[in-house]
């Protein structure tokens, strides 16, 4: 099983900067890797897949990047609504498995 | 509109079972492989099972396998998580997730149903 771990735990940012977010994997993923973003009480949304390419209806404000074994997400110019819980998951094994979570906080 | 709603989750005591559904519309089910993904409360995601378009090829997470059976009915568009011997720790919210075509990762999921081991 490959793991994932997700840092940092918790991100305090201000409204209208950017925030980074890294994921690091066990083993190379061969760029498999996806984004989600979860709020409360409501499932995760995709919001990156194949390390980079947007899924549909996501803002241009989010992008990602990374290689082998490590992945970024980076969101500009935050919004109010970018305030979530987010989380990478790997597919380059069939154990799909996921990090454990980001928490974007407003500063 | 494409949607995924699941039902069945209860509280159950432990060793006992349930039988999870999740109803899928505005999409061709048979055309895409599904998942079952589990979070556990305050927690996060854990993956727990997958069934490909036409049932025939399955997978486990090893915390699941031997206890949980993923199928599918394609003339009802509606997937299922047999759950057997439950336990404590398999108290989450279950939800169904469908596979974005040619690629491993999800993108469409339903809104969870709760499931409780408890005594």
């Amino acid at each position: 099983e490959i793991v994932m771990t997700s840092s940092p735990a918790t991100l305090s940012v201000s409204p209208g900067e950017t925030a980074t977010l890294s994921c690091r994997a066990s083993q190379s993923l061969s760029s498999k890797l996806a984004w989600f973003q979860q709020k409360p009480g409501q499932a995760p949304r995709l919001l990156i897949y194949d390390t980079s390419t947007r899924a549909t209806g996501i803002p241009a404000r989010f992008s990602g990047s990374g290689s082998g074994t490590e992945y970024t997400l980076t969101i500009s110019s935050l919004q109010s609504e970018d305030f979530a819980i987010y989380y990478c998951q790997q597919y380059n094994d069939w154990q799909w498995t996921f990090g454990q979570g980001t928490k974007v906080e407003i500063k | 509109e494409v949607q995924l709603v699941e039902s069945g989750g209860d509280l159950v005591q432990p060793g006992g079972y349930l039988r999870l559904s999740c109803a899928a519309s505005g999409f061709t089910f048979s055309n895409y492989w599904m998942h079952w993904v589990r979070q556990a409360p305050g927690k996060g995601l854990v993956w727990v099972s997958r069934i490909n378009g036409d049932g025939a090829s399955t997978n486990y997470a090893d915390s699941v396998k031997g206890r949980f059976t993923i199928s599918r009915d394609n003339a009802k568009n509606t997937l299922y998580l047999q759950m057997n011997s439950l336990r404590a720790e398999d108290t989450a919210l279950y939800y169904c997730a469908r596979r974005l075509t040619g690629v491993g990762t999800f993108d469409i999921w339903g809104q969870g149903t709760m499931v409780t081991v408890s005594s």
